[in-house]
């Protein structure tokens, strides 16, 4: 069983913060990780596909950061607002045959105008 | 454009009653479709995935079953509902190691 791990469960930060999570994943057999971002009544939508070890990607104020060797990514939102409000789900493939995507629990953030 | 349509939206069904959960993929071929569970307090749990028509891989024992009659065409069934099969119901697709596409959901509530 593969065990995924985000911290913190939940986040809630004023307009304007500056924020970021952790993602911990198996450290061997690494083939992808994945950021999603799930608002609420909505379906879950792909920020990030991860690959190399020292990975960053960045996608408006949302950055992300990638260590395969020691199994763990940073997602970073800059100057929160509002709309940022969303559950922030990780996951990891593993690289072996055909593989599926773990998910973890995902951070649930709340930004306050 | 690749869409995703699930439904329905929402479902309550007596316990024992039996489901069908429907999910259809228009704008490719051949993608792998999946079912995700959500319950509550838990992160999204891989139910089913296909990669192609009539292929079904579980990954977890329950009591669901999954089918793909057509390429773009993926069900979600249970011949006997439980309290625990409550939950909200996802299903997605991708190309091989590509990011997932999901579709709206089903809240699923067994009463």
């Amino acid at each position: 069983i593969l065990n995924v791990e985000q911290s913190p469960q939940s986040l809630h930060v004023q307009e304007g913060d500056s924020t970021n999570f952790t993602c911990s994943f198996p450290s061997s057999n690494f083939y992808a990780l994945h950021w999603y971002r799930w608002e609420t009544a909505k379906s879950p939508e792909a920020l990030f596909v991860m690959t190399l070890n020292g990975d960053e990607k960045k996608k408006g104020r949302i950055s992300a950061t990638l260590n395969t060797k020691e199994g763990y990514s940073y997602l970073y939102i800059k100057g929160s607002q509002p709309e940022d409000s969303a559950t922030y789900l990780c996951a990891f493939m593993r690289n072996s045959g055909y593989s599926t995507l773990t998910f973890g629990k995902g951070t649930m953030l709340l930004v306050s105008p | 454009s690749q869409t995703i349509h699930q439904w329905p939206a929402t479902l309550v069904q007596p316990v024992g009653s039996p489901l069908s959960l429907e999910c259809t993929v228009e704008g490719t071929s051949n993608p792998n479709l999946y079912w995700y569970r959500q319950a509550a307090g838990r992160g999204l749990q891989l139910l089913f995935y296909s990669v192609g028509i009539g292929q079904i891989s579980s990954e977890v024992p329950q009591n669901l079953s999954a089918s793909r009659p057509q390429d773009r065409q993926f069900i979600l069934s249970s011949k006997k509902l439980l309290l625990s099969d409550s939950g909200f119901y996802l299903c997605a697709w991708d190309r091989v190691r590509s990011p997932l596409h999901f579709g709206n959901g089903t809240r699923l509530t067994v009463t």
